[in-house]
């Protein structure tokens, strides 16, 4: 069964910073197939990015995905203030799988 | 551009059946580029996937939850519904309705969610 880990469980940074954030399977899945959402309270998750590295319509080039194997990274290379939110990873391998997300939440 | 709209009771009682139904726009509930599927989050929790639906009716579920759920599709109507049964409060949650695309396996669209709340 795979597990997605995401870390950290919270990113505290201020606007303008680099965030970096840690998607980890415990075993290795398909870059096609990884996914990274953004939620703010309220709302419905966003797609953000899709196979591992290509962003979704319309989102930012501020957001870049990476990775391969059981490590894959999302990152905002500068963080604007309505980045502040939930990002979760999703993977599909026979099915749909969300990690437990990470929180940026303004310093 | 594709909307998803869901609607149901939000108030369900213990050992009850939670029933949702899905209505599409702006594509073709038959489309072969989709699956349509269905997402919860319990209040202040994160995301768990309920099932998905092909048009042709072919079903995927969650494998915690397959024995209490049941995902159909009505193409004439252009909606999809799902049911679970024998609900706990542990059922509380946003219920989102979503579209998946074959290829890439994410959902590119999503309603904007229902509260269902399991209580007596």
């Amino acid at each position: 069964e795979i597990v997605l880990t995401q870390s950290p469980g919270t990113l505290s940074l201020s606007p303008g910073e680099r965030a970096t954030l840690s998607c980890r399977a415990n075993q290795s899945v398909s870059s096609s197939y990884l996914a990274w959402y953004q939620q703010k309270p309220g709302q419905a998750p966003r797609l953000l990015i899709y196979g591992a590295s290509s962003r979704a319509t319309g989102i930012p080039d501020r957001f870049s995905g990476s990775g391969s194997g059981t490590d894959f990274t999302l990152t905002i290379s500068r963080l604007e203030p309505e980045d502040f939110a939930m990002y979760y990873c999703q993977q599909y391998g026979s099915s749909p799988l969300f990690g437990g997300g990470t929180k940026v939440e303004i310093k | 551009q594709l909307q998803l709209q869901e609607s149901g009771p939000g108030l369900v009682k213990p050992s009850q059946t939670l029933s949702l139904t899905c209505t599409v726009s702006g594509a073709s509930i038959s489309s072969s580029n989709y699956y349509w599927g269905w997402i919860r989050q319990p209040p202040g929790k994160g995301l768990e996937w309920i099932g998905n639906i092909y048009y042709s009716g072919t079903t995927y579920y969650n494998p915690s939850l397959k024995n209490r759920v049941t995902i159909s599709v009505d193409t004439s109507k252009s909606h999809f519904s799902l049911k679970m049964n024998s609900v706990t409060a542990a059922d509380t949650a946003v219920y989102y309705c979503a579209s998946m695309l074959y290829y890439h396996r994410v959902f590119d669209y999503w309603g904007q969610g229902t509260l269902v709340t399991v209580s007596s």
